[in-house]
Order: C-alpha cells, then sequence, then structure tokens
C-alpha cells in the first residue's frame, strides 16, 4: 500500500527566514514521482515541485527545493526567504508508476509565515 | 496561460437534486482526473481519464456518481441523488505527456 505522512499540521515561519516541511512516504513501487502542492487560503492547487525517484539531482524550482532522501523515504519541501505569500496549506503527493495515474496526498501542513 | 477550468465554482442545492460538474482539461492534455477534498478524508481521487476512456473510476460510488469525456475538451462529474455527505470541493486536474497533474480551481459543492 502507499502512503504519504506529513507530521507538522501547522507551522510558523518568520518572513524572510527558510522552513522546511516534513514528508515521509511509503511505497512498493520500484519507481514513483514525488509532488508539492500549495494551497492557499483561496483554495487552488498549485503545482510547486516534482522529483523523480531514480532523479540523482534534488529538485529546485525558484525559492523551492525537495530534500530527497530515498534510503529514509523522505521527501521534505524547503522554501528560502520565506515570504508572507507563502502562507498556505502544503501537500506532499505521490505517484507510483504501478498505480496508473492516481496521487495520494498527505494531510498537509498549514504555513503561516509572520512579518 | 493555459488553465483547467471548472465550472461552476460553488453550487448550493438540495438533497436528492442532480449535480452536475464540468471540467474543461488544458488544450492537449489527454489525462483528466477528479478529486474530492474533504476535511475528513482529505484529498482523494475519485476516477480518472486517459484520451477519453475511464482507466480508474474506484474511488467513486457507483450508484450516485458518474464520470464521463463527452470529447476531448469537456469532462463531466454527476452526482444523482445528491445527498448531505457529498459536500466537498471537486477538483479536476489534467496532464499531458509530463508527470504533473495541473490542476482546476475547485467547484465547493454543499448539499442540504
Amino acid at each position: 500500500a502507499q502512503k504519504i505522512t506529513q507530521t507538522q499540521p501547522g507551522m510558523f515561519v518568520q518572513e524572510k527566514e527558510a522552513v522546511t516541511l516534513d514528508c515521509t512516504y511509503d511505497t512498493s513501487d520500484p519507481s514513483y514521482g514525488l509532488f508539492w502542492y500549495k494551497q492557499p487560503s483561496s483554495g487552488e492547487m498549485i503545482f510547486l515541485i516534482y522529483q523523480g525517484s531514480y532523479d540523482q539531482q534534488n529538485a529546485t524550482e525558484g525559492r523551492y527545493s525537495l530534500n530527497f532522501q530515498k534510503a529514509r523515504k523522505s521527501a521534505n519541501l524547503v522554501i528560502s526567504a520565506s515570504q508572507l505569500g507563502d502562507s498556505a496549506m502544503y501537500f506532499c503527493a505521490m505517484r507510483g508508476y504501478n498505480q496508473g495515474g492516481k496521487l495520494i496526498f498527505g494531510q498537509g501542513t498549514e504555513l503561516s509565515v509572520k512579518p | 496561460d493555459a488553465r483547467v477550468t471548472q465550472t461552476p465554482r460553488h453550487k448550493v442545492t438540495e438533497m436528492g437534486q442532480e449535480v452536475t460538474m464540468r471540467c474543461q482539461p488544458i488544450l492537449g492534455h489527454n489525462t483528466v482526473f477528479w478529486y474530492r477534498q474533504t476535511m475528513m478524508q482529505g484529498l482523494e481521487l475519485l476516477a480518472y481519464f486517459r484520451n477519453r476512456a475511464p482507466l480508474d473510476d474506484s474511488g467513486m460510488p457507483k450508484d450516485r456518481f458518474s464520470a464521463e469525456m463527452p470529447d476531448a475538451t469537456l469532462a463531466t462529474l454527476k452526482i444523482q441523488p445528491s445527498e448531505p455527505r457529498d459536500s466537498a470541493v471537486y477538483f479536476c486536474a489534467s496532464a499531458g505527456g509530463g508527470e504533473t497533474q495541473y490542476f482546476g480551481p475547485g467547484t465547493r459543492l454543499l448539499v442540504l
């Protein structure tokens, strides 16, 4: 069975500081993809970053980077230089390649950025 | 700026009524997903299509829910009859040849 675990229901960070949002996963698929999405209070789901299980390097997209540790089955999101607009729910998700196109989501972490 | 669109954005209805939600995937994307988000269950996949053919609808209550893709630019999710426990946000997402699924803004459904 596949599972995504986000153990931090809520987090606070000071503006301009970096923050790490934790995500661990469990899968028996030899090949899989890991994703992070942002959901602001307006409700839309915004894709942030993707990491393939065979990618040699950690993914980066602007201020977002994914700290992928395959042996630990973790895929933490690092946001550098936090901004007030980063306040939102963040969801980690996984797609196993033997599971078709299905994304499995974690329960989310609510990030609040303080001025 | 290519986006997934969904209509309606909000829907309030009474128990027993039919609800139809529509989704227009990003042009050229051949895979369309329907997800439901609730506080209790989080985000869960209801069904998805590739090249308009249904591939997996195991997450969908079959007795009242149905999903179709009449053409490549339109996906529909129908609930008949609706029940209060169907109240949720329903997201449509689409994907092209890559890994990433792009989500629409969602339909907020409230069944009274």
